[in-house]
């Protein structure tokens, strides 16, 4: 079964703090990565796609290393709102209409 | 706010029925998905549908039956559950049928079987 690893926390970060969460996926020919972060029983939205040069989005930076791989995200200059779960996200598929493998998350509290 | 409506937002049914979920999005997405989720677990995929196709089914009981009527909906009918079956079932889209493609999720259906 194709597997995509995270570390469930709980991460428990004081406001302003930067904080780091990791994945690794299984499928060397995974092809397209994401972060999603879901709230205590709400949907999970789309945080970023990540990619192969790394991107930020304002406080937020992503990381892939297709080599060894493995995901990353930072978050700097944290605020109370951060406080979510975490979502690795990974599309195996070559192609076609797939779903996406999905990481159990990792639990962010900010605590102020 | 979510692009992808899905209703209703609660369902409490017993075993015996027969209910709907439906999810509607108006995007222009030609990929809609279904999953479930249960508490403190991260999404599974059950459905995939590609252009009004049904493209994966990832070993659903029948008793889980999806439909997708337009490239704007898709339903899932569901008849004869489980107790097991109690979960947040979440509706997805994306634009098109290319891995890079990330997906929008609705707010979910809680469905609560007694």
């Amino acid at each position: 079964r194709k597997e995509v690893e995270q570390d469930p926390g709980p991460f428990n970060v004081p406001e302003g703090a930067t904080v780091a969460f990791n994945c690794t996926y299984s499928n060397s020919a995974s092809q397209s990565f994401f972060w999603y972060r879901q709230d205590c029983r709400k949907e999970p939205k789309l945080l970023m796609s990540v990619y192969s040069s790394g991107n930020e989005d304002g406080r937020f930076t992503a990381q892939l290393n297709r080599a060894s791989q493995y995901i990353s995200l930072l978050i700097r200059d944290s605020k109370l709102s951060d406080s979510a779960t975490y979502l690795c996200v990974v599309n195996h598929s070559g192609g076609g209409a797939d779903g996406l493998t999905f990481g159990k998350g990792t639990h962010l509290i900010i605590q102020p | 706010d979510t692009e992808v409506t899905q209703t209703p937002k609660h369902l409490v049914m017993g075993m015996t029925n027969k209910k709907s979920l439906k999810c509607e999005q108006h995007m222009g997405h030609r990929a809609m998905y279904w999953y479930k989720q249960k508490a403190k677990k991260p999404p599974e995929l059950m459905f995939v549908y590609s252009y009004e196709k049904l493209s994966i089914n990832e070993s659903v009981p029948s008793r889980f039956s999806p439909e997708c009527p337009n490239s704007s909906l898709l339903n899932l009918h569901l008849h004869a559950l489980q107790p097991e079956d109690s979960a947040l079932y979440l509706c997805a889209s994306s634009q098109s049928q290319g891995s890079n493609q990330p997906q929008h999720f609705g707010d979910g259906t809680r469905l609560s079987i007694l």
